[in-house]
């Protein structure tokens, strides 16, 4: 079965720790996207990549850092410089680039301060 | 003015009844539009995607486009229960170089029996 797969579905960050998300997808989708929703706010794009090795940053970057060495892979590290990182993260998918392309979502990722 | 935007609601109808989400943008070189269903607690999923003015139907569902007036909406034809959701509108256009897609904060459908 084709998709996206993120984890951990829940994740705990300790004062000072950089912690990295995980999202695979196996639909051989050319771009990739984290975004971020925290409660009564629509979804803010964190970083989006539109092929291997290459990646942009969206609207809410700082704080947080993305590799693409992959075609389906595009982790996700929220660095200790991103100070209110408690949020539901979510990683997406389109088959080409553009944003005239439908995005598909994984699960997401939960993430709050121990 | 936000980028898109969507009353909160929530909205209430009766089962049976037609649920119109309604969704409106700023930038008038939008040129795709998505709305997702999102469950509490759940990621979003993609329902409905229009990109001509117009209507667009898949099964009970229905986008209507109207570019001259920047809104798009979400007809959402004898709502069941299951229907319960937080509906999210996206919109991709000019203002972000057509790379990146804007979400609304969504509209909170709630079905009753």
């Amino acid at each position: 079965d084709g998709g996206i797969t993120q984890s951990p579905k829940y994740l705990f960050r300790k004062e000072g720790q950089n912690v990295t998300l995980s999202c695979e997808q196996n639909l051989n989708h050319d771009a990739m996207y984290w975004y971020r929703q925290d409660p009564g706010q629509g979804l803010r794009l964190i970083y989006y990549s539109q092929i291997v090795n290459d990646f942009q940053k969206g609207d809410i970057a700082e704080g947080y850092s993305v590799s693409r060495e992959k075609k389906e892979s595009f982790p996700l590290t929220v660095t200790s410089a991103q100070k209110n990182p408690t949020a539901f993260y979510l990683c997406a998918s389109s088959i080409f680039p553009g944003s005239n392309q439908p995005q598909h979502f994984g699960d997401g990722t939960r993430l709050s301060i121990l | 003015q936000k980028e898109v935007e969507q009353n909160s609601g929530p909205l209430s109808v009766p089962e049976g009844a037609i649920a119109s989400l309604n969704c409106t943008y700023s930038d008038r070189g939008s040129q795709s539009f998505f709305w997702y269903r999102q469950y509490s607690g759940k990621s979003p999923e993609l329902i409905m995607f229009i990109y001509s003015n117009g209507d667009k139907e898949d099964g009970r569902f229905t986008a209507q486009l109207n570019k001259a007036s920047q809104y798009v909406s979400l007809l959402i034809r004898d709502s069941q229960p299951s229907d319960s959701a937080t509906y999210l509108c996206a919109v991709g256009g000019r203002d972000t170089g057509f790379q990146k897609l804007v979400f609304g904060t969504g509209t909170r459908l709630l079905v009753s029996p």
